[in-house]
C-alpha cells in the first residue's frame, strides 16, 4: 500500500507556480520522498527526490517540512504539458525496495 | 537515443494464447522491473532482476514468467493469456548511483486479450 496521501486532482493556471501537496506522516528516517509523474499513455518520469532538504532541479522544486510528515512539488511555471498524474512516493535506499504508486494528483494546467 | 525501448508497442490477442514483451536498457543499469497498469491506472510492480538474477517477485501468477538473457535486457513471456491480462506493462531500469535512485521508463506496452 502506498504510504502517501495525496488530493486525487488540481487545476492550474498556464504560467503560474502549481503547488502539490502530499503528507506522508508515517515516513521512516530512511526514507527518501520521489516524486514522478506520468503524462498520457506515456511510462512514468522521474522529477524530483530529496531527504531532507529541500531540492531544486531544472524541472521542479521540493520542499519538505522539517518533521518530514508532508511536502509540496512546486513547478514554477506550469504550461500545458505539465498537465499530468503525479506521484508522490516514499521509498528507502535499500537493495530490493520496490516503488509503490498510490493513485497520485491529476494535475490540470489551463490556458 | 532511446534510454529504455519495449516492443511491441501494441499487442491484440486472443484468450489462450502465449505472447512475450521485449524490453531492453541501454544505460548501463544493473537493476530491471516489470510494472502493470490496470484499468483503474494503478501502477503495480510485478518483477524486479538485478545483474539477471530475480529480486523481487510480487504476487503474480506463474503463467507470468520473466527472462533476463543479459543485464541490458528484460523480457516478459505470458502464457495462457486471460482477460484480465489486459493492461499497459511498463518496463523500467533503475540508476542508483550517487545519491539517488531513479527509475527510467520505457513507453509502455498495451496488451489487448479479447
Amino acid at each position: 500500500d502506498a504510504k502517501t496521501t495525496q488530493p486525487p486532482s488540481m487545476d492550474c493556471a498556464e504560467g503560474r507556480a502549481a503547488n502539490l501537496p502530499c503528507n506522508h506522516s508515517t515516513i521512516s528516517g530512511n526514507e527518501y520522498v520521489y516524486w514522478y509523474r506520468q503524462i498520457h499513455s506515456q511510462g512514468p518520469q522521474y522529477i524530483i527526490h530529496g531527504l531532507k532538504n529541500n531540492e531544486t532541479n531544472e524541472m521542479a522544486s521540493l520542499i519538505i517540512t522539517e518533521d518530514r510528515k508532508s511536502s509540496t512539488l512546486i513547478l514554477p511555471h506550469a504550461t500545458l504539458r505539465d498537465t499530468a498524474v503525479y506521484y508522490c512516493i516514499v521509498f528507502p535506499l535499500e537493495y530490493g525496495n520496490k516503488l509503490v504508486f498510490g493513485a497520485g494528483t491529476i494535475l490540470r494546467v489551463k490556458s | 537515443d532511446t534510454a529504455v525501448s519495449q516492443t511491441p508497442k501494441y499487442l491484440v490477442t486472443q484468450m489462450g494464447n502465449d505472447k512475450s514483451i521485449k524490453c531492453e536498457q541501454n544505460l548501463g543499469h544493473d537493476t530491471m522491473y516489470w510494472y502493470k497498469q490496470d484499468s483503474k491506472k494503478f501502477l503495480k510492480i510485478m518483477f524486479s532482476y538485478n545483474n539477471k538474477e530475480l529480486i523481487i517477485n510480487e504476487t503474480v501468477p506463474n503463467r507470468f514468467s520473466p527472462k533476463s538473457p543479459d543485464k541490458a535486457h528484460l523480457n516478459l513471456h505470458i502464457n495462457s493469456l486471460e482477460l484480465g491480462d489486459s493492461a499497459v506493462y511498463f518496463c523500467a531500469s533503475r540508476d542508483h548511483r550517487g545519491s539517488g535512485d531513479t527509475q527510467y521508463f520505457g513507453p509502455g506496452t498495451r496488451l489487448t486479450v479479447l
